[in-house]
């Protein structure tokens, strides 16, 4: 296993324009998270699933922003209508449940430009 | 709101000297996991240290370790002997919920000196 996986690196994207990011766990982790991390700052949790259920939503979650993770495998975060405010890097991680964290790893991140 | 302050936005350390960060964090949850990542250039978080909250021993991980202080909501990270490759923003983070999602602070970025 390589790790959690995030496609692709960068993009630039113009004002308006719908954007989608993908993220492909460790295959025996049913956690997934997204987080937004803007210049300066920590990462902030935008949104979880276990297994195919999103559970958890952040309110820095809004209307324009969907998220997905069919069968329960890689994950897609949709950003519609992008404003230059969504300028961020957008990253994901896996974990196992009740291990307190324990294997919960990162990919490299989507690092998103809105123009 | 869980919140988790870390108030050095920069600390700087020689070579091989030993260097402490500091973490303070607020939660109303008895059972909670402590994180130290590190973010080098390539952005890529990487844990370095993890802390459970219900046990009292420090945790240490080689030239890593950790100052908890659970009444003092307290996490310290100390790295001995800096090395260059130390050289990274460090993030502390405490899980939050059911789903222990993390919640982090701003960072630190540690600058080591040759």
């Amino acid at each position: 296993d390589t790790g959690v996986s995030q496609d692709p690196r960068h993009k630039i994207t113009k004002r308006g324009q719908n954007v989608t990011f993908r993220c492909d766990p460790i295959s025996e982790h049913n956690r997934l998270y997204w987080y937004r991390q803007t210049l300066g700052q920590g990462p902030e949790f935008l949104t979880y699933f276990q297994n195919e259920a999103q559970l958890e939503k952040s309110r820095l979650l809004s209307d324009r922003f969907s998220a997905e993770r069919p069968k329960g495998s890689f994950s897609t975060l949709e950003i519609q209508r992008t404003e230059q405010g969504d300028s961020a890097m957008y990253l994901c991680a896996s974990s196992l449940p009740g291990t307190g964290g324990d294997g919960y790893t990162f990919g490299s991140g989507t690092r998103l430009t809105v123009v | 709101a869980q919140t988790v302050t870390q108030s050095q936005p920069e600390m700087s350390v020689q070579e091989a000297e030993t260097v402490t960060l500091s973490c303070t964090y607020d939660t109303s949850e008895s059972d909670y996991y402590l994180f130290w990542y590190k973010q080098p250039p390539s952005r890529q978080m990487i844990l370095v240290i993890r802390q459970e909250a219900y046990k009292q021993q420090n945790a240490t991980e080689n030239r890593f370790s950790v100052n908890f202080q659970k009444a003092a909501k307290s996490f310290s990270l100390k790295i001995s002997d800096s090395q260059l490759g130390d050289a990274a923003m460090y993030f502390c983070a405490c899980t939050q919920g059911g789903s222990e999602k993390l919640v982090f602070g701003k960072g630190t970025k540690l600058t080591v000196n040759p």
